[in-house]
């Protein structure tokens, strides 16, 4: 149980254009889902947290109208990078969690390469 | 601010044992996590600590001292799948505040 997908699992694209990358808790529904970015050799960086329903709520110094998060259902939050750049190239994890649960524990995607050429 | 700090990286032995520190200063403070990340892929949990004292789950093994910000995790029997990153996360609310992590090389 609680699996969660991400598509694509990789990416390439011309800068300047977007990309919609896709996340989907497969067996539950998840209240909140995070968006996080990874450069190599790094951490995870919390980039967003979104909630079913409602406006994401943006880390400080991430641009929200570069990358715009939806959250139109319980299952499902997109992460549309708009017109990239090479500096966005990036590997771009979401996790969801459900409400409530012992531990609000997160469960990770596989995450999505992304490369801006 | 929040610092989450950890060991950059570290070698060890197969079927040794090593225990990787974490000390984290945040403004709020919900329960710490470890997991498990190889290259490329998405972080795994390993366990979760929210009272003092070690949790033992086989061969990991996880400490917490919240008066002293601090956490480790304790890997034995160490083989060589066991290389890959590991990183502490400190729950802030419903945030996850992730560390600089720690890649951990096993060698034969």
């Amino acid at each position: 149980g609680a699996v969660v997908s991400q598509h694509p699992s990789w990416v390439i694209c011309k800068s300047g254009t977007s990309v919609k990358i896709e996340c989907r808790s497969l067996d539950f529904q998840a209240t909140t889902m995070f968006w996080y970015r990874q450069f190599p050799k790094q951490s995870l960086m919390l980039m967003a947290t979104s909630n079913e329903g409602s406006k994401a709520t943006y880390e400080q110094g991430v641009e929200k109208d570069k990358f715009l998060i939806n959250h139109a259902s319980l299952t499902l939050s997109t992460l549309t990078v708009t017109s990239a750049h090479p500096e966005d190239s990036s590997f771009y994890i979401c996790s969801a969690s459900i409400a409530g649960g012992p531990k609000n524990e997160q469960f990770f995607g596989p995450g999505t390469r992304l490369t801006v050429l | 601010g929040q610092n989450i700090d950890q060991p950059t990286e570290m070698t060890a032995t197969e079927g040794a044992i090593v225990q990787i520190n974490c000390t984290y200063q945040t403004s709020g403070f919900n329960g710490l996590f470890w997991y498990q990340q190889h290259a490329g892929e998405a972080p795994t949990f390993l366990s979760y600590n929210v009272l003092d004292g070690l949790e033992e789950k086989g061969r990991f093994s996880s400490f917490l001292s919240r008066s002293k910000g601090y956490s480790y995790l304790l890997l034995k029997e160490l083989q060589m799948k066991d290389s890959a990153s590991y990183l502490c996360a400190v729950k802030n609310t419903d945030k996850l505040i992730f560390g600089t992590g720690t890649r951990l090389q096993v060698f034969p």
